[in-house]
């Protein structure tokens, strides 16, 4: 079974652009979260999709944004980009259910100037 | 507010030795708990869980302890094999009526296995 997959893997922008970063989640699982993960913050929750409708979010700015198609596949966005915007953003598919384990994709490694 | 704290943000351990990694949470409504590890230039990989309605569960050579009265649980790696250097987060989930949830994951520590 193919894992799951990220793209761009790397991408540099620069402040007041805006940035679309894409995730292909497992075949068969309908739940896709994104995560931005800092030196010292950990993996910060963004939000989750499941079955095209965001069923969470996370406390982050207006600026980010994501959608989900019908296959699963999830999108997110981020307008306006500023210098603290840079980060490693991953994305996890699960079933989604509670307890279900969630798979993570390598990460889109994003750098603002 | 830091809802999930691994307060090491690193811990050198000798092979094959105990290595046991700390995590602390806040939330009381917490009720599954993880564990992820991971490499550079990769996503995390899931190690193992825990629900709230046991206090130990045990795979392989890695075993998670959850303390529910402290909000503690740990992870311990017994023999730590120089393989097991990486970024190890802890992740907390709480089930609501409506049946979703989102995981909460700790800073991380960064283990390092010596040989």
């Amino acid at each position: 079974k193919a894992g799951v997959t990220q793209t761009p893997r790397y991408l540099i922008k620069t402040r007041g652009q805006q940035v679309t970063l894409s995730c292909s989640p497992i075949s068969g699982h309908r739940s896709v979260s994104w995560y931005q993960q800092t030196p010292g913050q950990g993996l910060q929750f963004l939000f989750e999709y499941f079955s095209e409708t965001q069923r969470n979010k996370g406390n982050f700015p207006g600026r980010f944004s994501g959608r989900q198609f019908s296959n699963s596949r999830s999108e997110m966005n981020v307008s306006t980009l500023e210098l603290g915007d840079s980060a490693l953003y991953l994305c996890a598919s699960s079933l989604g259910d509670l307890g279900d384990e969630q798979y993570f994709g390598p990460g889109t490694r994003l750098t603002v100037t | 507010d830091q809802q999930v704290k691994q307060n090491s943000p690193s811990l050198s351990v000798q092979e094959g030795r105990i290595s046991i990694l700390n995590c602390d949470y806040t939330n009381s409504m917490f009720d599954y708990f993880l564990w992820y590890k991971k490499y550079p230039a990769e996503g995390p990989t899931f190690l193992i869980s825990i629900s709230s309605i046991k206090d130990k569960n045990e795979d392989g050579r890695f075993t998670v302890f959850l303390n529910k009265s402290a909000k503690h649980l740990s992870l311990h790696i017994v023999p730590s094999q120089p393989g097991d250097s990486a970024v190890y987060f802890c992740a907390a989930s709480a089930g609501s009526p409506t049946g979703t949830y989102k995981y909460i994951f700790g800073t991380g520590t960064r283990l390092k296995v010596l040989a």
